[in-house]
């Protein structure tokens, strides 16, 4: 069974540039989560979609936003970028009922 | 809001010594709790999780980790570091209601000295 993919794994853009970051879920999950992880930040949740509905977002501007296709497969975009947008983006997916998160190999995004 | 505490931003051990990375979480009801393992450059494997089920919950590679209510904690525990354990390893829960959104402590980077 194929894990949870995310593309490109890498990404280098220019500030001021957008950026969109793709991520397949497994196979009969629904949920998907993005995640930011930033030199000295951490990890910090970003955007829950559900059945194609957006449930919940983090502590992000509104330049950070997604969607999720009927295949329950995921675009986050990142408007405007900053050069404190550098980060591993991670995404992950978790099956109806469970809570258990699988998460991506991510992508790495750099602001230049 | 629910948080997590590491303590211990890094820790070093002895190869063939016990790994003992602490966690605490700030939560009026005993809440999902999960420790997963990120390798450079990869994303985040789940080494276990506490579900309301046993207190003591093992998991792979040889980890487990005690859910305390009374100390709100949940420490992984290793009897024998490998070098191959040195990582970053997160602990995170998932808030009631919230589906799976995980909250995620700082991370302890655990180095295993030969």
């Amino acid at each position: 069974e194929a894990g949870v993919t995310q593309s490109p794994t890498h990404l280098i853009k220019t500030r001021g540039q957008q950026a969109t970051l793709r991520c397949s879920p497994i196979s009969g999950h629904t949920s998907v989560y993005w995640y930011q992880q930033a030199l000295g930040l951490g990890l910090q949740f970003l955007l829950w979609y559900d059945e194609g509905e957006e449930r919940n977002r983090g502590n992000f501007p509104p330049r950070f936003s997604g969607r999720q296709f009927p295949n329950y497969s995921s675009e986050l975009n990142v408007n405007a970028l900053e050069l404190e947008d550098s980060a591993l983006y991670l995404c992950a997916s978790i099956p109806r009922g469970i809570v258990e998160a699988f998460f991506g190999q991510g992508t790495r995004l750099t602001v230049v | 809001a629910q948080s997590v505490t590491q303590l211990g931003s890094h820790v070093s051990v002895s190869e063939g010594a016990l790994v003992l990375l602490r966690c605490n979480y700030s939560s009026s009801v005993p809440p999902y709790l999960f420790w997963y393992v990120q390798y450079p450059n990869q994303g985040l494997q789940l080494l276990l999780k506490y579900t309301s089920a046993a207190t003591l919950v093992k998991g792979i590679n040889g980890f487990e980790a005690e859910f305390k209510k009374s100390e709100t904690s949940f420490h992984l525990t290793k009897p024998s570091a490998h070098m191959s354990d040195a990582a970053e390893y997160f602990c995170a829960v998932t808030p009631w209601n919230q589906g799976g959104k995980l909250i995620f402590g700082q991370g302890t980077e655990l180095s295993v000295k030969p």
